[in-house]
């Protein structure tokens, strides 16, 4: 069947460190890949997306990497910051076209 | 930025009642969804609508749930008969093109709680 999971449900990092979210999914059909953060008390919010033929897309501070040898996905958020406390998810496309969600992974960040 | 907006926040209800969820979806976009979220779980699809019609439904989505678009701005989700296992987070989101990613808007979620 489909699934998306995350391998860690909390992630502490450093200020100012690199933060990387890890993402594992299933369906190898799957053709595009999401990432959403979620604050406290608020709605998932985009954050950046992959489709199956790129292996790496870069935001402002964000990255994401596609592995499709072995069904992988990573977030990396550089240098780190307050602001960046949440709970990330990934999401991936399946067969019809709406979103099937990991499990989430908490991100807490150490003054 | 436009929002998606939802009432209330926190709703809190007896079991076997009914509920209504409102959502005020962003204003030129056409399609629009509800999910939930089990507290510490992932987020779980419900509903698709568009032009007026449910498009897409999940398991999840059975007899008592339904789904209205009653006026041009408001889109509700009604539990007919709620039970325990309702209690969640409901998301409502809206699309203009009905694709996922940037532009699939998410509101701040209403948390529901039976008792």
């Amino acid at each position: 069947g489909e699934s998306v999971g995350l391998h860690l449900p909390t992630l502490s990092v450093q200020e100012g460190d690199n933060s990387i979210i890890n993402c594992a999914y299933s369906n190898s059909a799957s053709d595009y890949f999401i990432w959403y953060k979620q604050e406290s008390g608020k709605g998932p919010q985009f954050i950046i997306d992959i489709r199956s033929n790129m292996d790496k897309r870069q935001g402002q501070r964000v990255t994401v990497l596609l592995n499709k040898t072995v069904k992988h996905l990573s977030l990396q958020i550089a240098a780190t910051q307050p602001g960046d406390s949440a709970v990330y998810f990934c999401a991936e496309t399946g067969s019809n076209y709406q979103l099937i969600w990991g499990a989430g992974t908490k991100l807490i960040i150490k003054p | 930025e436009p929002e998606v907006t939802q009432t209330p926040s926190h709703q809190v209800t007896q079991m076997g009642q009914e509920v209504i969820l409102r959502c005020v979806p962003i204003s030129n976009h056409l399609y629009f969804y509800w999910y939930r979220q089990i507290l510490g779980q992932k987020v779980e699809f419900l509903v698709s609508f568009y032009n007026n019609e449910i498009s897409e439904k999940s398991e999840i989505f059975d007899d008592q749930f339904s789904v209205e678009r009653p006026d041009g701005s408001n889109f509700t989700l009604k539990i007919r008969s709620t039970k325990l296992e309702d209690s969640a987070m409901y998301f409502c989101a809206s699309s203009e093109f009905g694709t996922v990613g940037y532009g699939y808007t998410f509101g701040s979620g209403t948390r529901l709680t039976v008792v």
